[in-house]
């Protein structure tokens, strides 16, 4: 039963253009969305969040955006750059305390140079 | 100014041997989390505790896995009697309060073969 589904396992985008990452989430209780970057034998970074009161939430060159009535999220990255590359996880929570926190399986973003 | 230190990184046990995986929070960090990603999937949530307490351990299997915090000392995972399917990487997190899920630091994992 996956809450939290990211359909591309692997994006690939030449450098300076955008990478769109998508994530759709099936349990209307959600209602704060993160996404977290990770690198290779590293754990997980926070990225960027949004809670469901808004629709975008911008910072630098990031950018998430949360369609609610589809379930639906996306984050921009624009301009890529090639120090982008990872895998980057969706996850949504009911609250922004909540420590069951559902992640999805991740998408492996390659930037090309 | 250290981050979440997991040790070890890999560890390699036979079916049947015990699993000790160790997570050293952030400094003045008292809440801590552990994760664990199967291949191909997302983080799934284990336990929570805080100092020398299991706050929720809904996420772990109810037979084999117990956790725990010591007032001194790492976090502990402890898988008994370890089966294939337990073949994962672990996360540890920790967070300075039970608040905003982007508050947890994650650690590097540690990967867990069952031959």
């Amino acid at each position: 039963d996956q809450q939290v589904k990211q359909n591309s396992p692997s994006l690939s985008v030449q450098e300076g253009r955008i990478s769109i990452l998508n994530c759709d989430y099936t349990n209307s209780m959600f209602d704060y969305f993160l996404w977290y970057k990770k690198y290779p034998a590293e754990g997980p970074t926070f990225l960027i969040s949004i809670s469901s009161i808004k629709d975008k939430n911008e910072d630098g060159r990031f950018t998430v955006f949360l369609n609610k009535s589809a379930k639906h999220l996306s984050l921009h990255i624009v301009p890529s750059q090639p120090g982008d590359s990872a895998v980057y996880f969706c996850a949504a929570s009911v609250g922004t305390g909540g420590f069951k926190t559902i992640f999805g399986a991740g998408t492996r973003l390659f930037v090309k140079a | 100014n250290a981050g979440v230190m997991q040790n070890p990184r890999h560890l390699v046990r036979r079916r049947g041997q015990e699993a000790r995986l160790r997570c050293s929070p952030m400094k003045g960090h008292s809440h801590v989390y552990w994760y664990r990603q199967l291949p191909e999937e997302g983080l799934k949530f284990m336990v929570y505790l805080q100092k020398e307490n299991i706050i929720d351990e809904s996420g772990m299997p109810k037979e084999r896995f117990s956790a725990e915090f010591p007032k001194e000392g790492p976090s502990i995972l402890r898988i008994q009697q370890v089966v294939r399917g337990d073949s994962a990487a672990y996360f540890c997190a920790s967070s300075p309060w039970e608040g905003s899920s982007y508050e947890q630091y994650f650690g590097p994992g540690t990967r867990l073969t069952v031959t």
